[in-house]
């Protein structure tokens, strides 16, 4: 079955250092949507990729979907503690709605 | 909008018990979802709806069922509660984009 897979698993920075969270499917993946959980939380979705070599940015927060459609980026610049959380990819098989969640990031911050 | 609601916020039930998990969503979302997540680990998918009437199975489906005979509910049930379903359990819903995800039910089973 399809799998995805985060790395790091865990990282540590410092307030003000960058963060980047890799992400790598299995399979080819029509798109892929990146979630963010904090401590106790839910999941909050944060954005959708579709097309291959999509970049998007959200103020801090710059996302990128691989040529391939098969691997995904999201970098932070200049951490906040309020970036504290786990990162999440997740992405649909071709041809059905089943969604795979990566196995996360957890990012702390030192301030 | 409430958005995607779920009860209880917490349960403990013994072995072999029965219950339904509550899900709602007032967001007319097509697409449902029930996800558990166990301490340290991602989201995995246990069942989902694509639509009143219809679901299926994800990737742990063993152990619990679920029905969906509206578009806004989409309850799942543990037929005979085990230790190993002790998890903290997410119900989502979408339309053909990121999801909603509700604020999660903690579940022990003693």
């Amino acid at each position: 079955g399809q799998q995805v897979m985060q790395i790091p698993q865990y990282q540590h920075v410092q307030e003000g250092e960058d963060f980047t969270t890799y992400c790598n499917s299995s399979t080819t993946l029509s798109n892929i949507q990146w979630y963010k959980q904090r401590p106790g939380g839910h999941p909050v979705f944060l954005i959708q990729l579709v097309k291959s070599g999509e970049v998007k940015k959200q103020k801090r927060l710059t996302f990128q979907f691989g040529e391939a459609k098969k691997n995904s980026s999201l970098h932070i610049t200049a951490t906040q503690t309020t970036d504290v959380g786990t990162y999440f990819c997740a992405g649909p098989n071709f041809g059905n709605e089943k969604l795979t969640f990566g196995t996360g990031t957890r990012l702390t911050i030192i301030p | 909008n409430a958005g995607v609601t779920q009860t209880p916020k917490f349960q403990v039930l013994k072995t072999g018990q029965s219950m339904t998990l509550q899900c709602a969503q007032d967001m007319n979302h097509e697409y449902m979802s029930w996800y558990r997540q166990d301490p340290g680990m991602g989201l995995r998918l246990i069942h989902y709806s694509v639509g009143a009437g219809i679901t299926d199975q994800g990737e742990v489906p063993n152990g619990y069922n679920v029905s969906r005979s509206t578009t806004e509910d989409f309850p799942l049930r543990l037929l005979s509660a085990a230790p190993s379903q002790t998890s903290v359990y997410f119900c989502a819903s979408s339309y053909y984009g990121g999801q909603y995800f509700g604020p999660g039910t903690r579940l022990t089973v003693t």
